[in-house]
């Protein structure tokens, strides 16, 4: 267990649909970062928040969206749902911000399936 | 831009032998970091090893050493006295300080009983 969690374990909806996925990191990691799992696509870097701020962007889709609230937890947000949207989303959170030492550790993960 | 490369789509390796997962990767950054993780069918991501650009010896942990060339931009994870349990997809990783991990497109090892 590595002290992340994500809800919900699965989710599936349909094309058009709007889901939220949640990511709690591990206690006293201020950063957090969303992964997209895809057969064609691999492991995609989504996005970096760290205290609440993003701070970095990767190839997220202009119909996905998150944030990072107080507490620390994050959500991720897909809309307008396409069939190739169906991926395993994963959150990962590291304590510090600088330093390459950091390691990331990874949530069970979000299976989204858009039918 | 960073890139990792890994060319061993699968592998098949006999219970109790010595395997080695290729990694290479490309940046043109001084300090960075490597990492392999391992995704069983259950689909978590696990952390295994660490090396950094400046670490003078290979990382060890356990039954997982990392065999890192860096003339030859090479950080090949070996995997000792391989079990039934090591089965999994094998994904080797780069990170430049606290950015993203770019990940490679990953081995699936399958360990022959």
């Amino acid at each position: 267990d590595s002290g992340v969690t994500q809800t919900p374990k699965h989710l599936i909806t349909a094309t058009g649909q709007r889901v939220t996925l949640r990511c709690s990191p591990r206690s006293g990691d201020l950063s957090v970062y969303w992964y997209q799992q895809s057969l064609d696509q691999g492991l995609q870097f989504l996005i970096q928040y760290y205290n609440g701020e993003e701070r970095a962007k990767g190839n997220i889709l202009e119909r996905f969206s998150a944030q990072q609230f107080p507490d620390l937890h994050s959500e991720l947000n897909l809309s307008s749902l396409e069939l190739g949207d169906s991926a395993l989303y994963f959150c990962a959170s590291s304590v510090l911000l600088a330093g390459v030492r950091n390691e990331q550790f990874f949530g069970p993960g979000t299976r989204l399936t858009v039918l | 831009a960073q890139k990792i490369t890994q060319t061993q789509p699968g592998m098949f390796v006999q219970e109790k032998e010595a395997v080695t997962l290729d990694c290479t990767y490309d940046t043109s950054d001084q300090s960075y970091g490597l990492f392999w993780y391992k995704q069983p069918s259950s689909g978590e991501m696990i952390f295994l090893i660490y090396q950094g650009s400046y670490d003078e010896q290979n990382a060890t942990e356990g039954r997982y050493s990392l065999n890192f060339q860096k003339a030859r931009k090479s950080a090949n994870l070996v995997i000792s006295a391989s079990q039934l349990g090591d089965s999994a997809m094998y994904f080797c990783a780069m990170r430049r300080g606290n950015e993203k991990l770019t990940f490679g497109t990953g081995t699936r090892l399958t360990i022959i009983p």
